[in-house]
């Protein structure tokens, strides 16, 4: 059972675009929801979280949106440069007792193109 | 640099045999995680320590695999008679009780193949 839904597999978009991310939960226990950005090789890096009590947090380029009614959030990356190419996966995590482990989507692999 | 240590990154072994990977968190981070990542996949939980106590474990960490923190601070991961379907990355990452996120940092990865 896939708890966090995440979409496209893939996306490719030009340099100075915008890179869309979907994600979407079934779990209305979750309450944090971070994103992580992958390079080939290397292990995820945190880029920004939100918590479902707001429904936007940006951080320079990267937005995160949150639809606690659709259960769906979203990674808006702004002005996208061929270094942002890499995997991007979200994930969410109850904050209850007892309760640690992220839940990952399965991730999209992004291309920027110059 | 303080970020999430792992060795070795990379473990080739035959079919059968044991592995055991290390992980250093970040100096004040009391909380600890293994995860396993496969090919094209997000990673997955597999256990979690606070301090030098076990205290989350996935029914992924079957009984070959085992954890330990013994003096909370570094951990080991090993797996016994390793079959071709542990092939993975094997991912650590630490965060602080401390942090009202419980944001957690990973760290590099060991990529295991069993050939």
């Amino acid at each position: 059972q896939q708890q966090v839904k995440q979409s496209p597999q893939s996306l490719i978009v030009q340099k100075g675009g915008i890179s869309i991310i979907n994600c979407a939960y079934e779990n209305t226990a979750f309450d944090y929801f971070p994103w992580y950005q992958q390079f080939p090789g290397k292990g995820p890096a945190l880029l920004i979280a939100i918590r479902p009590d707001v429904s936007e947090k940006k951080e320079g380029r990267f937005t995160i949106s949150f639809n606690k009614s659709a259960k769906q959030f979203s990674l808006h990356i702004m002005d996208s440069q061929p270094g942002d190419s890499a995997t991007y996966f979200c994930a969410a995590k109850t904050s209850g007792a007892g309760s640690y482990q992220l839940t990952f989507g399965k991730g999209t692999k992004l291309s920027v193109i110059p | 640099d303080t970020g999430v240590s792992q060795n070795p990154r990379h473990k080739i072994t035959k079919r059968g045999q044991n592995v055991t990977f290390r992980c250093d968190p970040i100096s004040e981070h009391n909380r600890l995680y293994w995860y396993r990542q496969t090919l094209g996949q997000g990673p997955e939980f597999l256990t979690y320590f606070q301090n030098e106590a076990q205290l989350e474990k996935s029914r992924l960490l079957s009984d070959r695999f085992s954890a330990e923190r013994p003096k909370g601070s570094f951990s080991t991961l090993e797996i016994q008679r390793t079959e071709q379907g542990d092939s993975a990355m094997y991912l650590c990452a630490s965060s602080s009780a401390g942090s009202s996120y419980n944001e957690q940092f990973f760290g590099p990865g060991t990529r295991l193949t069993v050939l």
